[in-house]
């Protein structure tokens, strides 16, 4: 099975701070990388699919880049409502794993 | 209005079965590969399994084989998934998702259903 890694596991961040999110694979998965967005008691919402490819109805500050095995998911100005937990997710085969999260707080 | 629904979640003792299910809506269901995937209680995700548009292509986690049974009813728009021998860590949201392309095996997903609680405990 293909591992996910983020880092870091949560971060701290003040509103208009432009925040990194990095999501490694143990073995190279293209570009098939997704992130999403998770708010307590919700559903995941989808941000950025095929590694760098903004969902429809995505604010543009949300970008991804990478391939291979490294990917990063950039926030270029926080906004209130993007403080959530992040997950990647790899489909390049299955098992689709995840990476374990990354909890963006209020700084 | 593009939707999936997921319902039949509960209490259930440990070994018991249940079965949940995903109706979706406002768009053509017979196209698209659907999956489950789960969230233990504060913990992150897990993918379950899927099945393709036309029900003859079914993965499982590890987790759950021999165990869990992917189905659909494409004349009915509706998915399904059948949990035999339950346990305590099979406690969890249970979420419907469909992939992103259609008549495709293997894609993001898009669209996810709000989720379904199930709690094995005796």
């Amino acid at each position: 099975d293909i591992q996910m890694t983020q880092s870091p596991s949560s971060l701290s961040a003040s509103v208009g701070d432009r925040v990194t999110i990095t999501c490694r694979a143990s073995q190279a998965i293209n570009v098939w990388l997704v992130w999403y967005q998770q708010k307590p008691e919700t559903a995941p919402r989808p941000l950025i699919y095929a590694a760098s490819s903004l969902q429809s109805g995505v604010p543009s500050r949300f970008s991804g880049s990478g391939s291979g095995t490294d990917f990063t998911l950039t926030i270029s100005s926080l906004q209130p409502e993007d403080f959530a937990t992040y997950y990647c997710q790899q489909y390049n085969s299955y098992p689709y794993t995840f990476g374990q999260g990354t909890k963006l707080e209020i700084k | 209005q593009v939707q999936l629904v997921e319902s039949g979640g509960g209490v259930v003792q440990p070994g018991r079965s249940l079965r949940l299910s995903c109706a979706a809506s406002g768009f053509t269901f017979s196209n698209y590969a659907m999956h489950w995937v789960r969230q233990a209680p504060g913990k992150g995700l897990e993918w379950v399994t899927v099945i393709s548009y036309d029900g003859n292509d079914k993965y499982y986690a590890d987790s759950v084989k021999g165990r869990f049974t992917i189905s659909r009813d494409n004349s009915k728009n509706t998915l399904y998934l059948q949990m035999n021998g339950l346990r305590v860590e099979d406690t969890a949201v249970f979420y419907c998702a469909r992939d992103r392309e259609k008549l495709v095996l293997g894609d993001a997903f898009d669209i996810w259903g709000q989720g379904t609680m199930v709690t094995v405990s005796s």
